[in-house]
């Protein structure tokens, strides 16, 4: 059971348009969320988090939106540039103390130049 | 942040024999986790070892497989214990040095023929 789901496997933009890739997930229990920007052979790169006390956070061209009714977060990227494209991971947490993430299977962005 | 970095970055190995994987951080950090990443899939926690204790394994993970040490707070290792090919995967550290942000080490990619 994916707890935490990228429907979209796969997303490209035009570079200077806003991306937006969207995770959903099932546990209402998750109070806290990160999303990560992977580039081939590195690790993950932490981007933004965002409580589940919050329904917005901002850092630069980075917004992450939650919405706990829809279990349902976003992140937007703008402008988009083509250092952008990365596979980007969303993550959740609920168990408190623990700092244990549940990650979701990835969207591959392509911005395109 | 922190940084961290991960030996070997690769390896194939032939199967049955058993991969030692280390993880060095530049600071003091209590929380460290081992990841791995399935071609194809998201990233799947197998445990968390925190200085001092054993570490707790996550459903699907047992210490004979994956045998983890923590002789300090800066300094993690991961053995994969009798290969198969299905242990054909990316294995990331992260570390959590203030709370919920987790921060990741390059990986280290591993294929078992």
């Amino acid at each position: 059971d994916q707890q935490v789901k990228q429907n979209s496997p796969s997303l490209s933009v035009q570079e200077g348009r806003i991306s937006i890739l969207n995770c959903d997930y099932t546990n209402s229990m998750f109070d806290y969320f990160l999303w990560y920007k992977k580039y081939p052979a590195e690790g993950p790169t932490f981007l933004i988090s965002i409580s589940s006390i919050k329904d917005k956070n901002e850092d630069g061209r980075f917004t992450v939106f939650l919405n706990k009714s829809a279990k349902h977060l976003s992140l937007h990227i703008v402008p988009s540039q083509p250092g952008d494209s990365a596979v980007y991971f969303c993550a959740a947490s609920g168990v408190s103390g623990t700092y244990k993430y549940i990650f979701g299977t990835g969207t591959r962005l392509k911005v395109l130049a | 942040s922190a940084v961290i970095s991960q030996k070997p970055s690769r390896d194939i190995c032939q199967r049955g024999t058993s991969l030692t994987i280390q993880c060095q951080v530049d600071s003091q950090v209590t929380m460290m986790f081992w990841y791995r990443q399935q071609p194809g899939q998201s990233l799947t926690l197998i445990a968390t070892a925190n200085q001092g204790s054993e570490a707790t394994y996550e459903s699907g993970f047992v210490i004979d497989k994956f045998p983890i040490s923590r002789p300090n707070l800066t300094f993690s290792t991961l053995t994969v214990s009798n290969m198969s090919p299905e242990d054909s995967s990316i294995y990331l550290c992260s570390v959590a040095p203030q709370g919920y942000e987790q921060y990741f080490g390059p990986g280290t990619r591993l294929t078992v023929t």
